[in-house]
């Protein structure tokens, strides 16, 4: 079983809707939650993080844990034709010295 | 200017050999890593240092070795490519005790073994 698991997706929706990014995991040591977006062909950018559970927001992107589920989102309100890209999610221990990644999820806003 | 960059952005080189991938951060970040990025399995630790000359393996050591005789750079060797080694590479750096802030990353090193 691989520590995360993340909907490859696609996803497509029209400018303007509202997007749901899901990950489980099963490693409950996991204590730092982070989304990651990468356009094409460039390296993962940081878009939110989180420390241990609760919402937290930042603009139209709001991030949210739920340890007892093991389970994170990242929704993304008014969506653009610019959020068009992949998202990762990554989660760690205390240490942070290594992070596990999902598979990504490929979204695309269409004007 | 200031960042994490990788050389070469492209890279074919046939099996069996030796091949350097190369990071440079100007941030004089201590902490380093190296990741491959695959198709159906995301992105996955090679190696990663916390500091110039300590280094530590990650989910993927097998077929790689690493060096960090100075903080800013990070080069990765693959000692005898093979071609379950085409992949993407991406090199990243954290600041110590900044778990929190994330890895930023470089914008890889796509390898083609063949």
């Amino acid at each position: 079983q691989k520590e995360v698991e993340q909907d490859p997706g696609p996803l497509s929706v029209p400018e303007g809707a509202i997007v749901s990014l899901n990950c489980t995991y099963s490693n409950s040591a996991f204590q730092y939650f982070m989304w990651y977006r990468q356009y094409s062909r460039k390296g993962p950018e940081l878009l939110m993080y989180t420390y241990s559970s609760g919402n937290k927001e930042d603009g139209r992107f709001t991030a949210q844990v739920d340890k007892s589920s093991k389970y994170i989102s990242l929704f993304i309100r008014d969506s653009q034709p610019s959020d068009s890209a992949t998202y990762l999610c990554a989660m760690s221990g205390n240490t942070g010295n290594q992070f596990y990644f999902g598979t990504g999820t490929s979204l695309t806003v269409i004007p | 200017d200031a960042g994490i960059t990788q050389s070469p952005r492209y890279k074919i080189t046939e099996t069996g050999r030796q091949v350097t991938l190369m990071c440079h951060q100007t941030w004089s970040h201590s902490y380093m890593f190296w990741y491959r990025q695959d198709l159906g399995h995301g992105l996955r630790l090679i190696y990663y240092s916390a500091a110039a000359d300590i280094t530590d393996k990650g989910e993927v050591p097998d077929g790689y070795v690493v060096s960090r005789s100075k903080t800013e750079n990070f080069p990765l060797t693959l000692e005898s490519a093979t071609r379950s080694q085409t992949s993407v590479y991406f090199c990243a750096s954290r600041l110590t005790g900044g778990a929190g802030y994330g890895y930023t990353f470089g914008s890889g090193t796509r390898l083609t073994v063949v």
